[in-house]
């Protein structure tokens, strides 16, 4: 089974520095997705930014971006500039590439979590 | 898009009565997923759907909880009876079988079992 885990329960970064969030998985797959989601306190999950393991190029979204090492089974997220709307919860989260049975998505495994904090 | 809706946004019931969960997924998504967000277990998957068909029930916790999808616009989550265990936040996702497959979230339903 598939296991992802975020060493990190809470992170606290002064606004407008920069913050990275640790994540490690672990899976036999070859090919897989890995995701970053956001949870505010609204407790709408919002994704952030994903990740293709058969692409070497790491994933940046404005602000956002990752460091994927698929030898180490690691996948951090970088923000950069924080701001005061960046205050989250923040998820990581793996899903196998191959598609599940009928056609469709597997289910998402996620880690426990990191509180990110943005001190003004 | 008005996204994935679920409903109702918080439901409060006492230990024995029967809970159902309603969601309506994205209009031309074919996956439907049931994840359960609780502090010491995290987010967990309960079910997913496959074009309408369960596919892997190994995250419900017991035979209390069921769920089912009767059409391509609709999945209920029941739990009966339901336990003060059973509180949590309940979330429902849906995606497409496109390449991306990205599971987007409804705002789910916070669950209070006295």
């Amino acid at each position: 089974a598939q296991t992802v885990t975020q060493s990190q329960p809470e992170m606290s970064v002064q606004e407008a520095e920069t913050v990275t969030l640790s994540c490690t998985y672990d899976t036999s797959e070859s090919d897989y997705y890995l995701f970053w989601y956001k949870q505010p306190p609204s407790r709408q999950m919002i994704l952030v930014i994903r990740q293709e393991a058969y692409k070497q190029q790491n994933a940046t979204e404005n602000r956002f971006s990752v460091n994927f090492q698929k030898a180490a089974k690691s996948f951090s997220l970088k923000i950069s500039d924080s701001q005061l709307g960046d205050a989250a919860m923040y998820f990581c989260a793996y899903r196998p590439m191959t598609a599940g049975s009928g056609g469709g998505a597997d289910g998402l495994t996620f880690g426990k979590g990191t509180h990110l904090i943005i001190q003004p | 898009d008005a996204g994935v809706i679920q409903s109702p946004r918080h439901e409060v019931t006492e230990m024995g009565q029967e809970v159902t969960l309603r969601c309506k997924p994205i209009s031309g998504h074919n996956s439907l997923f049931w994840y359960r967000q609780t502090m010491m277990r995290g987010l967990e998957l309960l079910i997913y759907f496959n074009n309408n068909v369960p596919i892997d029930d190994s995250g419900m916790p017991e035979d209390r909880f069921s769920a089912k999808m009767p059409n391509a616009s609709f999945s209920t989550l029941k739990i009966q009876p339901s336990e003060p265990r059973d509180s949590a936040v309940y979330f429902c996702a849906s995606s497409s079988s496109g390449v991306k497959n990205i599971q987007y979230f409804g705002a789910g339903t916070r669950l209070s079992v006295l």
